[in-house]
């Protein structure tokens, strides 16, 4: 298996620009999670769905976050319009689930620069 | 809500050393511990695990102990080698979700 797969690795952007990221769970996994990770604020939960229905979004920081997962195999974050704040790099993880000590995969990453 | 403190967040050690890093959490409901390793360009990646049932559990060179009552658990690597310098992150299950600690940057010198 390839493991969980992001898009874009890297994106550099300019303040008020639209951006997606992109992610593809591991297949058969069922559970996902998008996390954001900064110097100051650590591994932060944003979003998790489960059967690709969003469960838990209070991680979300504000209304120019959105995320959706319309099959079980394809998620995207969208930030609109984007900040120089939101500069962060964005994971998205995959598990099955059932049981929630089931090992999370996270993927590599999505390394965002807003100028 | 739960709150994760981690120590320390910078730690250098020579290779053969031993390195202990150490977490505290505040709910004592919290019952699944996992250590994440996280190398530069990489995602973190579990390495080992402990549930509250069990005060210590061990994988080679990798070791967590876990302290309920005092409401902390520690990872400690052995022989350290320097494959093991990376990013390390304590985190603990709350509710169904993982809060994760501040991550320890460990360094292994040759």
């Amino acid at each position: 298996d390839a493991g969980v797969i992001q898009s874009p690795r890297h994106e550099v952007t300019e303040m008020g620009q639209e951006v997606t990221l992109r992610c593809k769970p591991i297949s058969g996994h069922n559970s996902l999670f998008w996390y954001r990770q900064t110097m100051m604020r650590g591994l932060e939960l944003l979003i998790y769905f489960n059967n690709n229905v969003p469960i838990d979004d209070s991680g979300m920081p504000e209304d120019r976050f959105s995320a959706k997962m319309p099959n079980a195999s394809f998620s995207t974050l969208k930030i609109q319009p984007s900040e120089p704040r939101d500069s962060a790099v964005y994971f998205c993880a995959s598990r099955t689930s059932g049981w929630v000590y089931n090992e999370q995969f996270f993927g590599p990453g999505t390394r965002l620069t807003v100028l | 809500g739960e709150n994760v403190e981690q120590h320390p967040s910078t730690l250098s050690v020579q290779e053969g050393d031993s390195a202990v890093i150490k977490c505290t959490y505040s709910d004592s409901a919290s019952n699944y511990f996992p250590w994440y390793k996280q190398e530069l360009g990489k995602g973190p990646q579990l390495i080992i695990d402990i549930r509250s049932n069990v005060g210590e559990k061990k994988d080679q060179r990798i070791a967590v102990t876990l302290n309920k009552t005092a409401k902390h658990f520690s990872l400690h690597i052995t022989e350290a080698q320097p494959e093991d310098s990376a990013v390390y992150f304590c985190a603990v299950l709350y509710g169904q979700n993982f809060v994760f600690g501040p991550g320890t940057r460990l360094s292994v010198l040759p």
